[in-house]
């Protein structure tokens, strides 16, 4: 059984392009939240999908948005990225949005802005 | 709003002996509160979690936590500690009722002593 999978594991942009991650949610998951890990930092919530729409947000600009597609997988987009939005991207899946659920984490992205 | 305080950023333990990471947490409704531990270039892997059921939380690896809601605590104890225990270790707080989101702490580094 596969777990939550992320791809790219590393990439690298300037400032001002665009950036898109992907995730792929653990099986029989059909919830998808985001998290962004500033280096020596905990994760920050960024945004959550269930059913196609966006749940939940954390305190990040419009320029992080995001997508859920049918078959539950995830995509989170980042425009004119700044320096600041290096960082190591995580998607975690679960089983329904409730507060209880148990997030599965995956490997994570890691950004670098140059 | 919800949000958790781990009360050490590093910890230094001899290699047999227990481990103790404090965290406190503030939440407007009943929580569910996690454990999270973060290996070096790793993904975040669930320890335990408490769901208003058992206030004494056993988890993975020897762990286990206690949830004292008139100190608003949910420390994180191990008898004998491990080299493999050498870690990030992540406090979390989630909220039901429509804001499920997890709030992490700012993490305890975790060192084993041989």
């Amino acid at each position: 059984d596969a777990g939550v999978t992320q791809s790219p594991t590393h990439l690298i942009k300037t400032r001002g392009q665009q950036v898109t991650l992907r995730c792929s949610p653990k099986s029989g998951h059909d919830t998808v939240s985001w998290y962004q890990q500033a280096l020596g930092q905990g994760p920050q919530f960024i945004f959550q999908y269930y059913e196609e729409e966006e749940r939940q947000r954390g305190n990040f600009p419009d320029r992080f948005s995001g997508h859920q597609f049918p078959n539950y997988s995830s995509e989170l987009n980042v425009n004119a990225l700044l320096l600041g939005d290096s960082a190591l991207y995580l998607c975690a899946s679960s089983f329904g949005p409730q507060g209880q659920e148990t997030q599965y984490f995956g490997p994570g992205t890691r950004l670098l802005v140059l | 709003a919800q949000s958790v305080t781990q009360l050490d950023s590093h910890v230094s333990v001899s290699e047999g002996t227990p481990v103790l990471l404090r965290c406190n947490y503030s939440s407007s409704y009943s929580p569910s509160l996690f454990w999270y531990v973060q290996h070096p270039n790793k993904g975040l892997q669930l320890l335990l979690k408490y769901t208003s059921a058992a206030t004494l939380v056993k988890g993975i690896n020897g762990f286990e936590a206690e949830f004292k809601k008139s100190e608003t605590s949910f420390h994180l104890t191990k008898p004998s500690a491990h080299m493999s225990d050498a870690a990030e270790y992540f406090c979390v707080v989630s909220e039901n009722f429509g804001n499920e989101k997890l709030t992490f702490g700012t993490g305890t580094r975790l060192t084993i002593i041989p």
